[in-house]
């Protein structure tokens, strides 16, 4: 069964600095890789995703993930932060042959301070 | 507008009560899903369904229930055998009837439950 880790629970990043957040999974394939993001209270929306291909992989808001199968990371980065960014970051794996079932990290939650 | 409704976005209970949520979506989507989200937890999945009067249970099906009758309408309910029922609820849908991951699920804003 695949999981998915996230080191960090919480990020404090100043407005304009950059943000990469860190995303580990476990899978003996390559699985489908997925960023979402939360806003207090609301539900989740995709940033972006990564099948197969190209491993830099461009989302909405200006974000960025990189495929590293070889540190089985899915990092995801802004290099530049504004404070609506402040939100909870979720990582998401799911296997490519078991269809319906995304596993999610923990999250990690952005403060942007000015 | 296109989208996910979910009511009510707040829920109060009693112990031993049984609860429904409701999840609307005008997407014309096929699957329907329903997960779980505990502080400092990742969503877990409690059922899913991939089409009308047909679903399957998830990591964490135990205590709740639901049904699929119409495909725009996949409600949930929370039953007194949940042990613990407090948490945020979230509804999704996506496009195909196969539920592939390559289609994107689409989240409701939610609904937090409280058990008093």
């Amino acid at each position: 069964a695949q999981s998915v880790t996230q080191p960090d629970i919480h990020i404090t990043v100043s407005e304009g600095a950059s943000l990469e957040l860190r995303c580990n999974y476990s899978y003996g394939a390559t699985p489908y890789l997925f960023w979402y993001v939360q806003s207090p209270g609301q539900g989740l929306q995709l940033l972006l995703k990564y099948f197969s291909g190209d491993t830099l992989v461009q989302g909405i808001k200006g974000f960025e993930a990189e495929f590293k199968r070889s540190q089985s990371s899915f990092n995801l980065r802004k290099p530049s932060v504004h404070w609506s960014d402040a939100a909870e970051y979720f990582c998401a794996v799911g296997a490519p042959f078991n269809d319906y079932k995304l596993s999610f990290g923990a999250g990690t939650t952005v403060t942007v301070r000015a | 507008d296109g989208g996910i409704t979910q009511s009510p976005k707040y829920l109060f209970r009693k112990e031993g009560q049984n609860v429904t949520l409701s999840c609307e979506q005008n997407l014309n989507h096929d699957a329907m899903y329903w997960y779980r989200q505990d502080p400092g937890q990742g969503l877990r999945l409690i059922y899913y369904s991939q089409i009308v009067n047909d679903f399957q249970k998830g990591d964490i099906a135990e205590g709740y229930s639901v049904s699929r009758e119409k495909k725009e309408s996949f409600p949930l309910t929370v039953t007194s055998a949940q042990k613990n029922p407090t948490a945020f609820y979230l509804c999704a849908s996506s496009i195909a009837a196969t539920g592939a991951l390559t289609d994107t699920q689409y989240f409701g804003p939610g609904t937090r439950l409280t058990v008093l």
